[in-house]
């Protein structure tokens, strides 16, 4: 299909582990973000890529978090020495101007 | 400080009738809302927006009301069907700035049949 999709769709890791999370956005569109949603709570934005410009990492909650997002493309997400609060689902979204698409989510579980 | 509010987490509504979903926002610079549909283990899908020189649009049982002097936006489904069932987020945007939308906490609709 033509969406954002995301992998993996379920992550279990053990606590003080690094993880990858992927997105791979619609093709042409120039900005992707990362949102994440923990149980019961909206969403809360993380980091946001848009074209060629340095990336808005105003929203990642500490240095444990880093994404990249290589040829203006596919991103990247990762959580390094993985906390128990980290679990939630992390969304992937692009856009081309105001609406954003979303992708399905990968739900990280840190036991 | 909570740019976007959704001040109700849930709503429960009778199938057949109208939901009405509230979302305020403090932030006058904003001039382009929306509002997104979430189920379960899905991502958010856009359903309808509204620019602030509007203060009506309307697309099939969906309609979204602006109240730019109040700032205030509804969102009002009518008539609720039980796949209307989902969580609900409002979103408002400042189009002159980078294209990020500030989201609300999202509001669960169930209808009930």
């Amino acid at each position: 299909g033509a969406g954002v999709s995301q992998s993996p769709s379920n992550k279990v890791t053990e606590k003080g582990k690094d993880v990858e999370l992927r997105c791979d956005p619609i093709s042409g569109h120039t900005a992707l973000y990362w949102y994440r949603q923990s149980l019961g709570q909206g969403l809360e934005f993380l980091i946001y890529f848009q074209g060629n410009s340095a990336p808005d990492k105003s929203g990642l909650p500490s240095d444990r978090f880093s994404a990249e997002r290589t040829g203006g493309s596919v991103s990247t997400l990762t959580i390094q020495r993985t906390q128990q609060e980290d679990s939630a689902v992390y969304l992937c979204a692009s856009s081309l101007q105001v609406e954003q698409f979303f992708g399905p989510g990968t739900r990280l579980t840190v036991l | 400080d909570q740019q976007v509010k959704q001040n109700s987490p849930s709503l429960s509504v009778q199938e057949g009738r109208i939901s009405i979903l509230n979302c305020d926002y403090t932030n006058s610079m904003f001039d382009y809302f929306l509002w997104y549909k979430k189920y379960p283990a899905e991502g958010p899908t856009f359903l309808i927006s509204i620019s602030s020189i509007k203060d009506k649009n309307e697309d099939g049982r969906f309609t979204v009301f602006l109240n730019k002097s109040a700032k205030h936006l509804s969102l009002h489904i009518v008539p609720s069907q039980p796949g209307d069932s989902a969580v609900y987020f409002c979103a408002a945007i400042f189009t002159d700035s980078n294209y990020q939308l500030i989201w609300g906490a999202g509001t669960k609709l169930i209808i009930k049949p």
